[in-house]
């Protein structure tokens, strides 16, 4: 089983449209959570932080469930600027050992 | 302010040929890690560093050497290559900030393709 597990996707959605991605990690010791965005052939690009209160930025919210070491990402509101391959990373052991998922991609069509 | 910097950007080695990749930055960050992309997989930490001289491995160490010698650099090393070790190279940079979270900073990545 893999450490981080996303469904690849593709996530295919139309403009204006609300789009969830989930995401399940193994390691119950984990301590950081994050969603980083990846265009296509780029270097990956934090779009947000993961707290256990839940938090939003815009159009994003993700949340975080420890207890069923859960992850998700909310998009509202879809752009076309928002396709893209969405990665789910936690990190551990103070930092350093950080996992990434396969990713999940996005496409947002007119 | 360029962040992170690779060089070079894309490679063609050879079977058995070696050669150094190159990472910079310039926000006097103390960790630095290098990790491959590869089709279908997340990034794989290669190495990693927490400080000028210090180096650790990562999850896929097997193949490569780094070296940690200046602050803003961070150098990876393909002493054998193999056709198994064609792949997307980032390099990143990160620091602590508050709350214990590491946020990382990318470089554009190195394409490295072995014959």
């Amino acid at each position: 089983r893999k450490e981080v597990e996303q469904d690849p996707g593709p996530f295919n959605v139309p403009e204006g449209a609300t789009v969830a991605f989930n995401c399940t990690y193994s390691n119950s010791a984990s301590q950081s959570f994050f969603w980083y965005r990846q265009d296509c052939r780029k270097e990956p690009k934090l779009l947000m932080s993961v707290y256990s209160s839940g938090n939003e930025d815009g159009r994003f919210t993700a949340q975080l469930n420890r207890a069923s070491q859960y992850i998700s990402l909310l998009i509202r509101d879809s752009k076309l600027s928002d396709s893209a391959t969405y990665l789910c990373v936690v990190t551990s052991s103070g930092g350093f050992k950080t996992i990434f998922g396969a990713g999940t991609r996005l496409f947002v069509k007119a | 302010n360029a962040g992170v910097t690779q060089t070079p950007k894309f490679r063609v080695l050879k079977t058995g040929q070696s050669m150094t990749l190159l990472c910079a930055q310039d926000m006097n960050h103390e960790y630095m890690y290098w990790y491959r992309q590869d089709p279908g997989m997340g990034l794989r930490l290669i190495h990693y560093s927490v400080g000028e001289g210090t180096t650790a491995k990562g999850e896929v160490p097997d193949g490569y050497n780094v070296s940690r010698l200046k602050k803003q650099n961070f150098l990876l090393g393909l002493e054998s290559a193999a056709p198994s070790q064609t792949s997307v190279y980032f390099c990143a940079s990160s620091y602590l900030r508050g709350g214990g979270t590491y946020e990382q900073y990318f470089g554009p990545g190195t394409r490295l393709t072995v014959t």
